[in-house]
C-alpha cells in the first residue's frame, strides 16, 4: 500500500501568518493528491484536489503544490476560520490512504 | 444538490453487528464510488473501502476484511455497512463519501458515531 507521512503533526500559528503542510509519499503518484480540511466535529471537507486545483467556494489564500512523491499545502494568511485538522490523501487507485493529519491550531 | 444521510448513533455490544446507512440524494446513485472511512477519537482518518453501487462491486482495505461489509440498495439509494465482530477499537464515527470521477471525495455524510460497549 502507499504509505503517506505528513508534517507537521501539530502546528501553532497566529492569525495572519503563512504555514506550509507538507505530505510525502511512499511511491510515485503524480498528482492523485488531495487534501482535506476538518473542523472539530464536523465531516471533512474537500480543499484541493490533483495536486493543485482548488474546490468549489475555496478561499484564493490556499495553494497545493508537488507532484511525484512531495507535495504541500500553503495556506496565506491565516484566517480563524481555517483552524481544525488538515489531512492529505492519494487518490491513484485503491487502497486511498490518508496522511496522519496536521492539527493547526491558534497561538 | 447532493447529500449523503447517515444513520443515527449505535451502541452495541461487543461481539455483536451492525449495519450503518447512507442515504444519497441529489445524483445518480449508481454512477459513482461510494466510499466508507473510520475515525476513531482524537485521531486521524482511516480508509475502509468502497462500493459501486451499479454492480456492487466492492474494495477493502486489507485491514477491513471480513469486519466490514459494504453493500447498496439501488430502489432507495442507500449505501450500507455492517461492522461484524465488535470490539472496543470499532468505536468511532463512520464517515461515507462520494469518489468523484477524478478520484477524490467531493461530498462527505454527517458521520455516524459507533459505540461499543457492554
Amino acid at each position: 500500500d502507499i504509505q503517506m507521512t505528513q508534517s507537521p503533526a501539530s502546528l501553532s500559528a497566529s492569525v495572519g501568518e503563512t504555514v506550509t503542510i507538507t505530505c510525502r509519499v511512499s511511491e510515485n503518484i503524480y498528482s492523485y493528491l488531495t487534501w482535506y480540511q476538518q473542523k472539530q466535529g464536523k465531516s471533512p471537507q474537500l480543499l484541493v484536489y490533483n495536486a493543485k486545483t482548488l474546490a468549489e467556494g475555496v478561499p484564493s489564500r490556499f495553494s497545493g503544490s508537488g507532484s511525484g512523491t512531495q507535495f504541500s499545502l500553503k495556506i496565506n494568511s491565516l484566517q480563524p476560520e481555517d483552524f481544525g485538522s488538515y489531512y492529505c490523501q492519494h487518490h491513484y487507485g485503491a487502497p486511498y490512504t490518508f496522511g496522519g493529519g496536521t492539527k493547526l491550531e491558534i497561538k | 444538490q447532493v447529500q449523503l444521510q447517515q444513520s443515527g448513533a449505535e451502541l452495541a455490544r461487543p461481539g455483536a453487528s451492525v449495519k450503518l446507512s447512507c442515504k444519497a440524494s441529489g445524483y445518480t446513485f449508481t454512477n459513482y464510488w461510494m466510499q466508507w472511512v473510520k475515525q476513531r477519537p482524537g485521531q486521524g482518518l482511516e480508509w475502509i473501502g468502497a462500493i459501486y453501487p451499479g454492480d456492487g462491486d466492492t474494495r477493502y482495505t486489507q485491514k477491513f476484511k471480513g469486519k466490514a461489509t459494504l453493500t447498496a440498495d439501488k430502489s432507495s439509494s442507500t449505501a450500507y455497512m455492517q461492522v461484524s465482530s465488535l470490539a472496543s477499537e470499532d468505536s468511532a464515527v463512520y464517515y461515507c463519501a462520494r469518489e468523484e470521477r477524478r478520484g477524490f471525495f467531493d461530498y462527505w455524510g454527517q458521520g455516524t458515531t459507533l459505540t461499543v460497549s457492554s
